[in-house]
């Protein structure tokens, strides 16, 4: 298994400019979550989903985070409009029901200019 | 509600001594622990965990952690450290009947050859 694949690892973006980041969970995971971590806040939860639905969305900072999960494969979080404080390292994150743990992305690394 | 407190920012810790990362935790009903470790630029990998049974839980790379419930505590212990070893550890703790994990705000572990 390839493991939580994130794309792109690196992103630099204008202020004002539109984001997505990628996600491909592990294959039968059912729970998909997506992270923030930055130095200060350390890591905050920002959306999950299980089945594809979004159960708890109480994370996400304001109007301008949004986040899909289509299918059962794929992910996207999305900012619009970015601003510099959205600059972070952004991880998904997948797991399976049961006393499982997560399995984490690599992550995207986000910098707004 | 659930929470885990980790103590301490950073240890360190002399290659080859014993090590023990501390973390205490609060959950409504039973807890599922965790123990994952973060090397720079990289995403959180999975350590180990407690669901049941043996209060003292084995993982990867020769780390082990004590489950106690009586001081609610699940320390992360090694009994001779790396240089390699060196990296930000976090404590995680979810209630039986959620899926949502509760992280730590991390430990900084510096092994000094």
């Amino acid at each position: 298994d390839a493991g939580v694949i994130q794309s792109p690892r690196h992103e630099v973006t204008e202020m004002g400019q539109e984001v997505t980041l990628r996600c491909k969970p592990i294959s039968g995971h059912d729970y998909l979550f997506w992270y923030r971590q930055t130095m200060m806040r350390g890591l905050e939860l920002l959306i999950y989903f299980n089945n594809n639905v979004p159960i708890d969305d109480s994370g996400m900072p304001e109007d301008r985070f949004s986040a899909k999960m289509p299918n059962a494969s794929f992910s996207t979080l999305k900012i619009q409009p970015s601003e510099p404080r959205d600059s972070a390292v952004y991880f998904c994150a997948s797991s399976r029901t049961g006393p499982y743990g997560y399995t984490f992305g690599s992550g995207t690394r986000l910098t707004v200019v | 509600a659930q929470s885990v407190a980790q103590p301490e920012d950073q240890v360190n810790v002399a290659e080859g001594n014993p090590l023990t990362v501390k973390c205490t935790y609060s959950v409504s009903g039973n807890p599922y622990l965790f123990w994952y470790v973060q090397y720079p630029n990289r995403g959180l990998q999975f350590l180990l965990k407690y669901i049941t049974g043996d209060n003292l839980v084995k993982g990867s790379y020769g780390f082990e952690a004590e489950f106690n419930k009586s001081q609610t505590s699940f320390h992360l212990k090694k009994p001779s450290a790396l240089v390699s070893d060196s990296a930000l550890y976090f404590c995680a703790v979810r209630d039986i009947g959620y899926q949502k994990v509760t992280f730590g705000i991390g430990t900084k572990l510096q092994v000094i050859p």
